[in-house]
């Protein structure tokens, strides 16, 4: 079975700071791996979705890498914002279901 | 705009009753999803449906219960069978293409005392 594993669980850092997040999984046959951003109490908004035969995706200041033979993917969040602050998720597709990771709590520091 | 409505967004219920919560999208996507999401746990998939008439269970079904007699809507009754039912419940749909992305609604925090 497909496990998905985020590091940290939680980071803290200062507005304006380069970060990057990580996600693991086991099984390196999936059809792509999507971000998600998550807002207290509110449901997942898609952020990223990189297919297998993809390296990376870009979007404004975010940018998701995908290295299928290892089994990782990053986020790259350049020149963080307060308005960043939210749980990131990130997700393996299989073709049949999708695992979730438990997530990476960002906090920016104004 | 397109997208997927939960609701009620907050749902509070006494022990041993049954409750549903309603899932509508209006993405015209084949594949529906319910995940239950507490805290420190990842999502976890309660149900999924394909097509209309057919559903399959996920990794926790359990005191669980769907029906998809329209496209559009995939409702999740949690019955009094579920031990622990407590929990943030997010609908997501997906076209059956196997690349395309995942999309959610905002949620039902549903409370049983």
């Amino acid at each position: 079975k497909q496990e998905v594993t985020q590091i940290p669980a939680a980071l803290s850092v200062p507005e304006g700071e380069n970060l990057v997040l990580n996600c693991s999984f086991t099984d390196s046959a999936i059809y792509n791996l999507q971000w998600f951003r998550q807002d207290p109490g509110k449901g997942l908004t898609s952020l990223l979705l990189i297919q297998s035969s993809q390296r990376e995706q870009t979007s404004g200041r975010l940018n998701a890498s995908l290295d299928k033979s290892s089994g990782r993917s990053t986020l790259y969040i350049a020149a963080s914002q307060p308005g960043d602050s939210a749980t990131y998720l990130c997700a393996a597709n299989t073709g049949n279901q999708f695992y979730f990771g438990t997530g990476t709590s960002l906090t920016v520091i104004p | 705009d397109g997208g997927i409505t939960q609701s009620p967004k907050y749902l509070f219920r006494k022990e041993g009753q049954n409750v549903t919560l309603s899932c509508e999208q209006n993405l015209n996507h084949d594949a529906m999803y319910w995940y239950r999401q507490d805290p420190g746990q990842g999502l976890r998939l309660i149900y999924y449906s394909q097509i209309v008439n057919d559903f399959q269970k996920g990794d926790i079904a359990e005191g669980y219960s769907v029906s998809r007699e329209k496209k559009e809507s995939f409702p999740l009754t949690v019955t009094s069978a579920q031990k622990n039912p407590t929990a943030f419940y997010l609908c997501a749909s997906s076209p059956t293409d196997r690349a395309s992305p995942l999309h959610f609604g905002n949620g039902t925090r549903l409370t049983v005392t």
